[in-house]
């Protein structure tokens, strides 16, 4: 079945240092999207990509999309502290609800 | 907008009792999906319904578990004779419709002793 699998499983960084995750793909999507998850909460929609987008910008986030090589990344740039979470791609091929990644753990130290 | 509501945040059952785990959707917002997350792991898909209607239980076990969208009132996800296997987080989501983001309940958390 479709599945996002996200790289690195864990990331460990510094506060202002970049943040960059990847997401993999096996089809064809409508869409990719990008989910934060803070330890013991429910997950928060960050940005929504489209299959005919490349780049999408939010504040500090910059998601890019290669359908071609069906990966996408997630960069977290200038990191704080609070950033620390989980993060989650999910790939939306229609007609079917999200199939979400394991997701990469961040930590951002102070 | 009170966003996505789930009740309990927290539920305790023995092995043998039923899990009754509950979820409002937002206003407005007719899609509700069901996911489960064990520790460490991503989340998987059980359920997706509309309201009065299942439209995707493949992710459900076909045994002990069922799940309710009514006309009227919160999704129901329903865990019967449960078992230790079952203790998870239990995420229920919902969107206006198929093709936007999910907003996220805080989640249930069962823990079966």
């Amino acid at each position: 079945s479709q599945q996002g699998e996200e790289d690195p499983q864990a990331l460990s960084i510094q506060e202002g240092e970049n943040a960059t995750m990847n997401c993999s793909y096996k089809t064809s999507i409508n869409n990719l999207q990008w989910y934060r998850q803070n330890s013991g909460r429910g997950l928060v929609h960050l940005i929504l990509i489209r299959s005919n987008e490349r780049e999408k910008h939010s504040g500090r986030l910059r998601v890019t999309l290669d359908t071609s090589k069906k990966s996408s990344s997630l960069l977290i740039t200038a990191s704080r502290a609070a950033d620390t979470a989980s993060y989650f791609c999910a790939t939306d091929v229609g007609n079917t609800p999200l199939v979400f990644g394991k997701g990469t753990r961040l930590s951002v130290i102070a | 907008n009170a966003g996505v509501m789930q009740n309990p945040r927290h539920l305790v059952r023995r092995r043998g009792q039923e899990a009754r785990l509950r979820c409002s959707p937002m206003k407005g917002h007719s899609h509700v999906y069901w996911y489960r997350q064990l520790p460490e792991e991503g989340l998987k898909f059980m359920v997706y319904l509309q309201k009065e209607n299942i439209i995707d239980e493949s992710g459900m076990p076909k045994e002990r578990f069922s799940a309710e969208f009514p006309k009227e009132g919160p999704s129901i996800l329903r865990i019967q004779q449960v078992v230790r296997g079952d203790s998870a987080a239990y995420f229920c989501a919902s969107s206006p419709r198929d093709i936007y983001g999910y907003t996220f309940g805080s989640g249930t958390r069962l823990t079966v002793v």
